[in-house]
């Protein structure tokens, strides 16, 4: 039961180079989340998807894009790294929305940007 | 004023202690609280779901008073293995930011020897 899968699990870039987290779940759950965690500090939501082709901002998207083609799948792509982005990035699914249904979420991405 | 607001602490008991953690949150139209449980180094889990009526999951005891936009929750006869980052978790109110949830920054609790 592999629930919400992240790849990588650690990462290191240098300034302005791009990349993408991915994010695949097999609960065919339709909502799917992208948080941020800095150190010391609760999670902020980055982008959202309440379906396959349907994405919205949460509160802190710039320097970010998400795409969804798919159910399962929900990447995160940096497109010009910048320091601010280091941060320990999880992923999560709901359900339905996630006011009624808990969020599961991945295992994380620790990512630092030098 | 943060949306969800908790005391970091650290908090640090012996073990069988009760102790006591508070939320506030600002939005009085929120429709759904949860406290969730962060590990160190890894992801957050659902802990339970707070009810208006307040809920109680063995040793766990969540309530929630709407009136003053608070959220409790008690651990009794604490064990070392609850040690972790406790997640006050708060969704959205309606229209587009229903089903989202918001994070307060935790708490921390040790529970020692």
């Amino acid at each position: 039961n592999a629930g919400v899968t992240q790849t990588p699990k650690f990462r290191i870039l240098k300034i302005g180079q791009s990349m993408t987290l991915q994010c695949t779940q097999d609960m065919n759950h339709n909502y799917m989340y992208w948080y941020r965690q800095d150190p010391g500090m609760g999670l902020k939501l980055i982008y959202y998807s309440v379906g396959a082709g349907i994405t919205d901002k949460g509160e802190v998207p710039n320097g970010y894009n998400v795409s969804r083609s798919t159910t399962e799948d929900f990447p995160l792509r940096l497109e010009l790294a910048a320091p601010s982005q280091t941060s320990v990035y999880f992923c999560a699914s709901s359900y339905s929305k996630g006011g009624n249904q808990p969020q599961h979420f991945g295992d994380g991405t620790r990512l630092s940007i030098l | 004023r943060k949306e969800v607001e908790q005391d970091p602490g650290p908090f640090n008991v012996p073990e069988g202690a009760t102790v006591a953690f508070n939320c506030t949150y600002s939005n009085s139209a929120s429709q759904s609280f949860f406290w969730y449980r962060q590990d160190c180094r890894k992801e957050p889990k659902l802990l339970m779901s707070v009810y208006s009526s307040g809920n109680e999951d063995g040793r766990f005891t969540a309530q929630l008073n709407r009136a003053s936009q608070y959220i409790s929750l008690l651990i009794r006869d604490s064990k070392l293995s609850d040690s972790a980052t406790y997640l006050c978790v708060v969704s959205g109110a309606g229209g587009t930011s229903y089903g989202k949830l918001t994070f307060g920054q935790g708490t921390i609790l040790t529970v020692h020897p």
